[in-house]
């Protein structure tokens, strides 16, 4: 079955730091990957999608590129700000899922100012 | 952007009652919701999905007397936790989903559920 593998957290970094999210997948046939955030108290928001090889999603600053060759949808910021502090799911959706999400366990990010 | 409100945003109830949790889209039409599952500082567990007008499809594991899932229009779906008790306290996320927007859910605030 389909299954996402993030880095598990939490991560703690310096306001105005460069951030890096790993996520990997396995998935049947051509998945759509998404970044969702969660802060505290809320529920989901979508962060950012991709529904393609190579398909760059962006929003906020921040971006993930659709990687079929490496199965990866790696999150990145260049500079993350206090208020970006959340917790952070990596997600598929996929025929072979019967187009339900797939989620991974979730990075929690606390910057500091 | 398409926006689903869940209500109420949180309850406490006593053991051995029951709840309702409502969950709307306000701005389109919700084809299939789905409700979710989300333990302290772990990820979401699909519960079931429900298709307007017919049965929800309930996860291997999910008792689906306990947690009974009413989809009657298109922009209200109900999750109701039947005799409840303290182990099923737990935040309730649902998400709805637009006829032909297979890749696009969108998410409700989530019902932080406490049973005393």
């Amino acid at each position: 079955g389909d299954s996402v593998t993030q880095m598990e957290g939490p991560v703690t970094l310096s306001e105005e730091a460069f951030l890096t999210i790993n996520c990997t997948y396995t998935a049947t046939g051509y998945p759509s990957l998404f970044w969702y955030v969660q802060y505290p108290g809320e529920g989901l928001q979508l962060l950012l999608k991709a529904t393609k090889a190579d398909d760059k999603g962006s929003n906020k600053g921040f971006e993930a590129t659709y990687r079929k060759e490496t199965t990866s949808f790696h999150l990145e910021k260049g500079s993350v700000q206090v208020s970006d502090s959340a917790v952070y799911f990596c997600a598929l959706i996929s025929g072979g899922s019967n187009y339900k999400l797939t989620f991974g366990k979730g990075t929690l990010l606390t910057v500091n100012p | 952007g398409a926006v689903v409100s869940q209500h109420p945003s949180w309850v406490i109830c006593k053991s051995g009652t029951s709840v309702k949790i409502e969950c709307r889209s306000l701005d389109f039409q919700a084809t299939t919701m789905f409700w979710y599952r989300q333990f302290p500082k772990q990820s979401l567990m699909l519960m079931a999905t429900s298709n307007e007008g017919s049965k929800a499809t309930y996860e291997q594991g999910v008792e689906k007397d306990k947690f009974l899932i009413n989809h009657a229009s298109l922009t209200l779906s109900t999750l109701t936790v039947t005799s409840a008790h303290p182990e099923d306290s737990s935040f309730y996320i649902c998400s709805a989903r637009a006829f032909g927007g297979l890749d696009t859910q969108y998410f409700g605030p989530g019902t932080r559920l406490t049973v005393l």
